[in-house]
């Protein structure tokens, strides 16, 4: 079946501009995670939801960082007023409780912000 | 705060086995997770547990606080990012916290 689908693949922004990241889970899977990856460090998770809530934002490096799920599926990452150290590898992954622990990841979105 | 410990690189040649070491200092995280990450790619679990287990050529060894994710007869396919990470809390809802990656090179 398809697999966990992020859109855009690339993404180039100036900074200061608002970005959207998009993540389409697995269908039926009612965990959606975003996780970041800058230059040469590992995956830093941001947000979790369970469903449309997201019990878990502690990971959110500031309050220019926001998501949102609608119903058990399509869920948006927006970063407002972007800087450069916002450029990452953004990942979404998915997954179904009870085995909420094995994530299936998207391809990730790539921003830089120049 | 640094909580989980991984090499940065591991080189090998082809055939060898390899073994990418991993520590944490949580106390009451119970299961190990291994993903490969090729670049560019989803990453993807490739063995979990709380117990050595085996999955395909991939052993995973596993103690209170450290695992080792063990390939054998490593190829040069095999040469990518690999995470190891564990649950962040006991009942957590689902959250893993992530090394920072071990970047293997293979050699022919």
């Amino acid at each position: 079946g398809a697999g966990v689908s992020q859109s855009p693949s690339n993404k180039v922004t100036e900074k200061g501009k608002d970005v959207e990241l998009r993540c389409d889970p697995i269908s039926g899977h009612t965990a959606l995670y975003w996780y970041r990856q800058r230059l040469g460090q590992g995956l830093e998770f941001l947000i979790y939801f369970q469903g449309n809530s997201a019990p878990d934002k502690s990971g959110l490096p500031s309050d220019r960082f926001s998501a949102e799920r609608t119903g058990e599926s399509v869920s948006t990452l927006t970063i407002q007023r972007t800087q450069q150290e916002d450029s990452a590898v953004y990942l979404c992954a998915s997954s179904l409780p009870p085995r909420t622990y094995e994530q299936y990841f998207g391809p990730g979105t790539r921003l830089t912000v120049t | 705060k640094d909580q989980v410990f991984q090499p940065s690189t591991v080189a090998s040649s082809e055939g060898a086995v390899v073994e990418i070491f991993c520590n944490h200092s949580v106390s009451n995280a119970y299961n190990f997770f291994w993903y490969l990450h090729f670049p560019g790619c989803a990453p993807r679990l490739l063995v979990k547990g709380s117990k050595p287990s085996q999955q395909g050529r991939y052993n995973m060894t596993y103690e209170r606080f450290s695992s080792s994710l063990l390939i054998l007869q490593v190829r040069e396919a095999d040469a990518a990012v690999y995470y190891c990470a564990f649950p962040c809390a006991w009942g957590s809802q689902g959250n893993l916290i992530f090394g920072k990656g071990t970047k293997l090179s293979v050699k022919p």
